[in-house]
């Protein structure tokens, strides 16, 4: 258990209202993802954090900001909800060596 | 274009037989690759590794084995168990120098194991 726990888990909304999921550890570790999931695609990384204030875009990351202000929590905003982002999101931070362990993810639905 | 591949979207397998889970990658930069094991409703779990100066890495009922050649990699499981029914992604790295640990994931595989 590498102590990551996503917020909330459930989500409906309405196209054009932003949103935020929150993910959280509690073990000190410096690099955080955030990835969607989606059928036919896998998962895909949409942002990333390699420290506090240090962000960087991944491969889907259109429509998409983040923000790390301390070391345990990272957040992903949809600043105006589209349906396309309806979705799983998922959270991981990056364990021993050079491996990600995953949140328990967010399924969002965008009306 | 997708990087790394999942040609398999299902496979079922008998319980007690071997379950072989394939992936195939294009970017030859590859160098650390996953496997990922994810029940429905939970967060994806780390299974095993393997680095490319290894061709192959064991742990318990699994076993991954890399083909850099061919661009391959394929995991092994023996026996199959009825719990091992999961989806299952691979992932490669393609920032070996840069330090940011960044993944491309395939599509995954759903294997069922039979009774």
């Amino acid at each position: 258990d590498a102590g990551i726990t996503q917020s909330p888990r459930h989500k409906v909304t309405e196209t054009g209202t932003p949103v935020t999921l929150r993910c959280h550890q509690t073990e000190n570790h410096r690099y955080m993802y955030w990835y969607r999931q989606d059928p036919g695609h896998g998962l895909r990384l949409i942002h990333y954090s390699y420290g506090v204030k240090d962000t960087d875009k991944g491969e889907v990351s259109d429509g998409y900001s983040v923000s790390r202000s301390k070391t345990e929590d990272f957040l992903l905003t949809l600043e105006s909800a589209t349906s396309s982002q309806t979705s799983v999101y998922f959270c991981a931070i990056k364990g021993l060596g050079e491996t990600q362990y995953f949140g328990p993810g967010t399924r969002l639905l965008v009306l | 274009d997708q990087q790394v591949k999942q040609n398999s979207p299902s496979l079922s397998v008998q319980e007690g037989r071997i379950s072989i889970l394939n992936c195939d990658y294009t970017n030859s930069m590859f160098d650390y690759f996953l496997w990922y094991k994810k029940y429905p409703a939970e967060g994806p779990t780390f299974l095993i590794s393997i680095s490319s100066i290894k061709d192959k890495n064991e742990d318990g009922r699994f076993t991954v084995f890399l083909n850099k050649s061919a661009k391959h990699l394929s995991l092994h499981i023996v026996p199959s168990q009825p719990g091992d029914s999961a989806v299952y992604f691979c992932a490669a790295s393609d920032d070996p120098t840069s330090g940011t640990y960044k993944y491309i994931f395939g599509t995954g595989t759903r294997l069922k194991v039979l009774a």
